[in-house]
């Protein structure tokens, strides 16, 4: 089975502050996508990678930065982060032909106070 | 950004009812997939449509990929307390890499 692991389930940070989301697979999956979660507006891409030290941005990529340095690891990264960034972010992986399965992690709720 | 309209929003069912959730955008996408999603986990891919006019089912599940490839429906018959969830279609775009909108999300709630 595909394992998306996202490091913490739940995150309190202060304004300000340096976030770190990291996120891993397991499966040589290519492909890697950060999303965010809010009722009502699904899910919105951030940033997405499909190779190793290679970002696309996403639709909501503001505020937002992020690193691949290995192929199983994707990790955004908040600059200084803003009570507007309180939300549930969600990972995925897929493999490298277009238009595949996206494996999700289980998400990390991020509050921003 | 493209968007991708879900309705309803919210639905709340008795045990053995019928439902359809929609999908609708203005743009064209070269397929469609349909997600669901449980409290406290990640989303879940259901289907993939992929031609126009395309019906796809699963068990007590049937999705259909309009002929313009513009719009979705998913339809569960008989609906029970297993199929509670947040159900999301996500529209893929030829010419982009990997480039998927989301819908807004459907929360579906069956009452037993």
């Amino acid at each position: 089975d595909v394992k998306v692991t996202q490091s913490s389930r739940y995150l309190v940070k202060r304004t300000g502050e340096k976030v770190f989301l990291e996120c891993v697979q397991d499966m040589d999956h290519e492909n890697m996508f950060w999303y965010r979660q809010d009722p009502g507006l699904g899910l919105r891409l951030i940033y997405f990678s499909y190779d190793v030290k290679m970002k696309e941005k996403g639709d909501i990529p503001e505020g937002y930065s992020v690193s691949r340095e290995k192929k199983e690891r994707f990790s955004l990264i908040l600059e200084s982060a803003s009570t507007n960034q309180t939300s549930m972010y969600l990972c995925a992986s897929s493999p490298g032909s277009k238009q595949n399965i996206q494996y999700f992690g289980a998400g990390t709720r991020l509050s921003v106070l | 950004t493209q968007l991708l309209e879900q309705s309803p929003q919210f639905l709340s069912i008795q045990e053995g009812e019928n439902l359809t959730v929609y999908c609708n955008s203005s743009s064209v996408f070269s397929s469609l997939q349909w997600y669901r999603q449980e409290p406290g986990e990640g989303p879940v891919l259901l289907v993939t449509v992929v031609t126009g006019g395309e019906v796809k089912k699963l068990k007590r599940l049937t999705f259909q990929f309009g002929d313009a490839r513009k719009d979705s429906s998913l339809h569960i018959t008989a609906a029970q307390t297993g199929d509670t969830g947040l159900y999301l279609c996500a529209g893929f775009y030829s010419g982009g890499y990997q480039k998927v909108t989301f819908g807004t999300g459907t929360k579906l709630q069956v009452i037993p």
